[in-house]
Parts: structure tokens; sequence; C-alpha cells
């Protein structure tokens, strides 16, 4: 059962729309992640957290942003849409030893028309 | 550059038989390599990680290698089911704290 959670999990908006996708964990990590991954191809870093009130850019360059008030929270908010934001965003959390890897929640597809 | 490259190509292999994915990498000296699962639609399972002082690591009816030397990471499943098609991600750290994620192999499984 998954301990981290993404909503929506299928998005659809109108440009221009300003939205927040949520993503939460129960597991107490530290360390959160956002990536985007388009169909087919491989997941690219856009944002990272590795605690509260601490929040970095990642490889990827993205008009999104993040905020980490809460361990367990982690959204990512789009001010305007965009049909070139359209792509699955996936939210991913790790403890500090990484023995376990990272658990991603199920994504939300986002579709901007 | 930077770069992680899986087998660009689908696989196909016969139940009950081994699979094998390769994972080869550029101008990294990652500390470890993780290999996930992932299945269409969904997020990535993580499946092992091996460090860099480690050869081999087995869980179940996965193996994993890791060659410094070769820069490179052979992932197995053996006794291979249906059940088992998916695509699987190589990733390796950066040295900076963060992972990086291969295009990742599709592997199909033939009853």
């Amino acid at each position: 059962e998954a301990d981290i959670y993404q909503t929506p999990r299928y998005l659809v908006i109108g440009t221009g729309k300003k939205i927040t996708l949520e993503c939460s964990q129960t597991m107490g990590h530290d360390k959160m992640y956002w990536y985007q991954q388009d169909p087919g191809m491989e997941l690219h870093l856009i944002h990272y957290s590795y605690g509260v009130n601490s929040t970095e850019k990642g490889d990827l360059s993205s008009e999104s942003t993040v905020s980490r008030i809460r361990t367990e929270h982690f959204p990512l908010t789009l001010e305007s849409a965009r049909p070139s934001h359209t792509s699955q965003y996936l939210c991913a959390s790790s403890d500090r030893t990484l023995n376990y890897g990272y658990t991603f929640g199920s994504g939300t597809r986002l579709t901007v028309v | 550059s930077q770069k992680i490259e899986q087998n660009s190509e689908a696989l196909n292999i016969q139940e009950g038989k081994t699979a094998t994915l390769t994972c080869n990498y550029t101008n990294y000296s990652p500390a470890y390599l993780q290999w996930y699962r992932q299945d269409p639609g969904r997020g990535p399972v993580f499946l092992l990680l091996i460090r860099e002082n480690e050869k081999e690591k087995r869980k179940e009816r996965l193996k994993v290698t890791f060659d410094t030397t070769l820069k490179q990471s052979l992932f197995h499943i053996t006794a291979s089911q249906p059940a088992d098609s998916a695509t699987y991600l190589c990733a390796l750290d950066d040295r900076d704290d963060k992972i990086i994620f291969g295009k990742g192999t599709r592997l199909h499984i033939l009853p």
C-alpha cells in the first residue's frame, strides 16, 4: 500500500489557470522530490527538498514552484498553466539512508488545453 | 557530458528464461546504483540498491551486478514470468545527493 499520495490522479485544465498538485507522505521522510515524465521518456527532476523550509530547483527548468511548510506535505504549483506543461508529474520521498530507495506516488497526469 | 544508457529497444524473453538488462554510464562516479520497476501510468517502484563497494546483490529472483571499472550494472530476472513485464529503470547518484534516472528498458515476458 502506498505511503505517498498524490492528488488529483488526472487533471484537465484550461490555459492560464493556476493549479496545485498535492503530495503527502506518512513515512516521516526528510527528502522529497518532484519529477516530470513524458510518455516513454526518462524522469526529470524539477524540484527537491531536504526538509522543512528547504526547496531547490532540479536539473530540468520548470515554471512551477514548490513549498515545504510541513515535513509530510510538498505541493507543486503552476501559476499559469500552458499546453507545454502537459505531462505526468511524480512525487517521491526518501529517508536519509536511501537503503530503500525512493518511494514514488502514483503520479498526476496533467493535460492543459 | 554525463549519460546513462539502457537497452534502447524492448526486450522480449520467453517465460522461464533469464532476462538480463544492461545499464551503462559515463562521466559519473556513483556511490550507489538503484533499479526500479515502472508499470504504465504508475510511479516507479524501488527494487534493489547496490553500493560501489559491492559486486553483486540478490533479492529473490533478482540479481544485480555493479562493475565500477566497466561503468556498468547488469540486472537479471531468473525464471521470468509474464507478470515481470514492465519497464525497468536504472538510477544512480550524482554525488550531489540527487538521483539521475535512465530512460528504462521495456521488458516483455512471452508466455
